[in-house]
């Protein structure tokens, strides 16, 4: 069955820092990747997509890489900060359905 | 961008009881709806996917008598938690999808739902 793995154990970081999450999948063959972020109690906010033709792809202090070979995504949020605490969803795609990973845990330290 | 606002944000209800939950698509369209669910520290669980002007399809494990899903209109879809028990306990959660492409998925802000 598809699955799909995100970092259970939470990532604590220092302001200033690059955090790096990661996505693995398995029996699946997404079309395009996306990466949301997901705060306490409220729904998740789309952050970037990335299709299965792209290597990198980047928005402000984002960066989101596929690898298609490995099945795994890495998502970079450099130069961070406090407000970029929050829960990171990684989310598979490859008809109509949107299949989520289970989210790590970001906590920025100041 | 697209915006969908869910209503109400949390409830509490007795066991045995229904509760219904709305969600919008406030500026956009949207003729395919998605219902999630989520636990604590868990990921978003897709239970059905709502079809306006059609039946939902639901998920598989899902009980469709349990979880009743109206779209009778194109910025419109309820949910409806039917004889709601303490383990339907959860974060209810709809996104719709961008109106310009199947891509970007837009959230609503969430129901939490406690059953007592």
């Amino acid at each position: 069955s598809q699955k799909i793995e995100q970092n259970s154990e939470a990532l604590n970081i220092q302001e200033g820092k690059t955090a790096t999450l990661t996505c693995n999948y398995t029996n699946y063959s997404p079309a395009y990747l996306q990466w949301y972020r997901q705060d306490p109690g409220r729904g998740p906010v789309f952050l970037l997509l990335i299709r299965e033709n792209e290597k990198e792809k980047r928005k402000e202090r984002l960066k989101v890489t596929f690898d298609t070979t490995l099945k795994q995504s890495l998502f970079h949020i450099t130069a961070s900060q406090p407000a970029d605490s929050a829960t990171y969803l990684c989310a598979l795609a490859g008809g109509f359905k949107t299949i989520f990973g289970a989210g790590t845990r970001l906590f920025v330290k100041a | 961008g697209a915006v969908v606002s869910q209503h109400p944000s949390w409830v509490i209800c007795k066991s045995g009881t229904s509760v219904k939950i709305e969600c919008r698509s406030l500026d956009f369209q949207a003729t395919t709806m998605f219902w999630y669910r989520q636990f604590p520290k868990q990921s978003l669980m897709l239970m059905a996917t709502s079809n306006e002007g059609s039946k939902a399809t639901y998920e598989q494990g899902v009980e469709k008598d349990k979880f009743l899903i109206n779209h009778a209109s194109l910025t419109l879809s309820t949910l409806t938690v039917t004889s709601a028990h303490p383990e339907d306990s959860s974060f209810y959660i709809c996104s719709a999808r961008a109106p310009r492409g199947n891509t970007e998925a837009f959230f609503g802000q969430g129901t939490r739902l406690t059953v007592v």
